[in-house]
């Protein structure tokens, strides 16, 4: 059974950049899936961050393009994304999830990170 | 890139059924059957319920259908059950290599 496990930090200063991992079990990265992050601010909807797949290929949401860059660490069989320049609005509950092979919907998910923004 | 769109919420009764809608754009939700569904309850992580339109992963009650025609996609549950009280979310992949959630529906069952 698939597993994702989100970890990093739960409170980050204005301007700082986000690191976040995702540890997965149960499945190697370095399949021909795909990896990615979505985020769902406090009390508001799913919001598509980006993805990556074993080759290297990354695909990122066009609003969050230039602050993003996701990156896999097969030795530890985790995946990374940085979001950098962070801001209040950027407070949300951070999911990581895998894809099916084809990369056209996440079908396992992590159990999510609470990520505030806060002087 | 704007929300694919949801109703804010729909309501029905033990063992009716109920449609949510998701309407996007030829670039979107019309341009592929790449739509899926996501159930998710409250502080829970969303479980897929829906893939490519109408298709249903294994373990996912055949009470929860999906269909699609031009640029709306829909999920329909039939027979109703308290358990299904949730916030229901589409998501369709997009001409831009990139995905577009639905501002998502809260479902409550009377």
């Amino acid at each position: 059974q698939v597993q994702l496990q989100e970890s990093g930090p739960g409170l980050v200063t204005p301007s700082d950049t986000l690191s976040l991992t995702c540890t997965v079990s149960g499945s190697f990265i370095s399949n021909n899936n795909w990896w990615g992050w979505i985020r769902q601010p406090p009390g508001k909807g799913l919001e598509w961050i980006g993805y990556i797949h074993y080759s290297g290929s990354t695909y990122y949401n066009p609003s969050l393009k230039s602050r993003v860059t996701m990156s896999l660490d097969t030795s530890k069989n985790q995946f990374s994304l940085k979001l950098k320049s962070m801001t209040a609005v950027d407070t949300a509950v951070f999911y990581c999830a895998r894809y099916e092979t084809r990369g056209y919907y996440p079908d396992v998910w992590g159990k999510g990170t609470t990520v505030t923004v806060s002087s | 890139q704007s929300a694919l769109t949801q109703p804010a919420s729909v309501s029905g009764s033990p063992g009716q059924s109920i449609t949510i809608s998701c309407t996007g754009t030829s670039s979107d939700v019309g341009a592929y059957n790449l739509v899926s569904w996501y159930q998710q309850y409250p502080d829970k992580a969303p479980k897929i319920l829906i893939y490519d339109v109408s298709a249903r992963p294994s373990g996912v009650s055949n009470r929860f259908s999906g269909s699609k025609s031009a640029n709306t996609a829909s999920l329909t549950i039939s027979g109703l059950q308290a358990e299904d009280e949730a916030d229901y979310y589409c998501l369709s992949y997009t001409t831009s290599t990139s995905f577009l959630f639905g501002g998502g529906t809260k479902l409550t069952v009377l």
